[in-house]
């Protein structure tokens, strides 16, 4: 089983659709959670971090289950703009510490 | 405020060369994190480097190697290069290990080609 799992899409949406990813990860014993949001050929850039209650910030909204070992992350009225790659990222101690990521869900948001 | 800085952004070598690849936190910043990003695929973590001790090390061979020097500068050093060693090499910024609420900050990268 890989330690972090993402469904690599792509999810094709209009504009102004919901959109919702999960992520699931192997070591229950991980403390830190997050989204990142990868452009073509760029960088990976922090969208969030997700926290045990759960957070928003504007249009997106990440949520831990730790009891079933996964993240989510709802993006509402798509715009153009948010067509990426959503990578989630989760901490592992095994070996030393890292944060390991997923291989990425690719979003496209059509007009 | 300077963000990641990483040196130099394109390289291309050959096979069985050496490379040293160069990376710069953000000042305040004192763990650095070496991944390896091919098409397709999310970073895979290299090492991770922290107050100058190596804190983690991922599923890469000995030819991959790493130091941080006293300014929490980095360097990833990868000898006898195979063609599978092209990749997006990316430097990540924490202020800690964990990377807690604010996660990491990565550098643009640096493109290697093995031809």
């Amino acid at each position: 089983r890989k330690e972090v799992e993402q469904d690599p899409g792509p999810f094709n949406v209009p504009e102004g659709a919901t959109v919702a990813f999960n992520c699931t990860y192997s070591n229950s014993a991980s403390q830190s959670f997050f989204w990142y949001r990868q452009d073509c050929r760029k960088e990976p850039k922090l969208l969030m971090s997700v926290y045990s209650s759960g957070n928003e910030d504007g249009r997106f909204t990440a949520q831990l289950n730790r009891a079933s070992q996964y993240i989510s992350l709802l993006i509402r009225d798509s715009k153009l703009s948010d067509s990426a790659t959503y990578l989630c990222a989760v901490n592992m101690m095994e070996y030393g510490n890292k944060l390991v990521f997923g291989a990425g869900t690719i979003l496209r948001v059509k007009s | 405020d300077a963000g990641v800085t990483q040196s130099p952004t394109h390289l291309i070598k050959t096979r069985g060369q050496h490379v040293t690849l160069r990376c710069s936190p953000i000042s305040g910043h004192k763990s650095v994190s070496w991944y390896q990003q091919v098409l397709g695929q999310g970073p895979q973590f290299i090492f991770q480097y922290y107050e100058k001790e190596e804190r983690g090390r991922g599923n890469f061979p000995d030819r991959f190697s790493a130091r941080q020097f006293p300014n929490y500068s980095s360097e990833l050093n990868v000898n006898a290069l195979l063609l599978g060693d092209s990749a997006l090499y990316l430097c990540a910024s924490s202020p800690t290990p964990l990377g807690q609420g604010a996660g990491y900050t990565f550098g643009s990268g640096t493109r290697l080609t093995v031809v």
